[in-house]
């Protein structure tokens, strides 16, 4: 069956640290696609990166990285640098193309604290 | 262009209580979904829906009821709330089954007391 786990429930670091925030999935199709969002603490849902699962480059946005391994089954975020407005629960999310109908299955988030 | 708009933002619901949360986008957007958000759990998959007419249940739906007459809009009716409704429900659409990704309202703090 489907699912993205998210081990780590909380993470705390100081400002300018680097941190990772992990993300595993299973999926017996062979074309999904895995989501990033973002949720600071005004609740709204932030996207921050596709992937589909024939594009194994990583992507480098900013001060965010993402690592995407099917050979592990990981796509892992890292925020380079963090910032206090980096403080947020983020989410990662996987879309099947048949498997769950192209609908989120989500992990249970990690909650980021960034301290100034 | 709104994108996907929730009504209310916030709601307190007697037990027993029905009432509707609305969603509508202007995306003309096929594919719509509802999920509900609880601490620690993440956000799961009420109903969904892959176009006017269309409807299934996702991972949770039970308490719940949804329709689909136009593309615009996919409410979610609550039949009789129940205190283990209290949660942040989401609204979300797709054009294309998520490969496009899914954009989301702002939405809806519901509590059942």
């Amino acid at each position: 069956a489907q699912k993205v786990t998210q081990a780590q429930t909380e993470i705390s670091v100081v400002e300018k640290e680097d941190v990772t925030l992990d993300c595993v999935y299973e999926t017996r199709d062979t074309t999904y696609y895995l989501f990033w969002y973002k949720q600071p603490p005004s609740g709204e849902l932030v996207f921050l990166i596709r992937r589909n699962s024939f594009d194994e480059q990583n992507e480098i946005s900013g001060r965010y990285s993402w690592n995407f391994q099917k050979s592990t089954s990981s796509f892992n975020f890292t925020i380079t640098a963090s910032q206090v407005v980096d403080s947020a629960v983020y989410f990662c999310a996987l879309s099947e193309a048949w498997g769950s109908q192209g609908n989120l299955i989500f992990g249970k988030g990690t909650k980021l604290s960034v301290k100034p | 262009n709104a994108g996907v708009t929730q009504t209310p933002k916030f709601q307190v619901l007697k037990t027993g209580q029905s009432m509707t949360l609305q969603c509508a986008q202007d995306m003309n957007h096929e594919y719509m979904s509802w999920y509900r958000q609880d601490p620690g759990m993440g956000l799961r998959l009420i109903h969904y829906s892959v176009g006017a007419g269309i409807t299934d249940q996702g991972e949770v739906p039970n308490g719940y009821n949804v329709s689909r007459s136009t593309t615009e809009d996919f409410p979610l009716r609550l039949l009789s709330a129940a205190p283990s409704q209290t949660s942040v429900y989401f609204c979300a659409s797709s054009p294309d089954r998520g490969q496009g990704g899914y954009t989301f309202g702002s939405g809806t703090r519901l509590t059942v007391v």
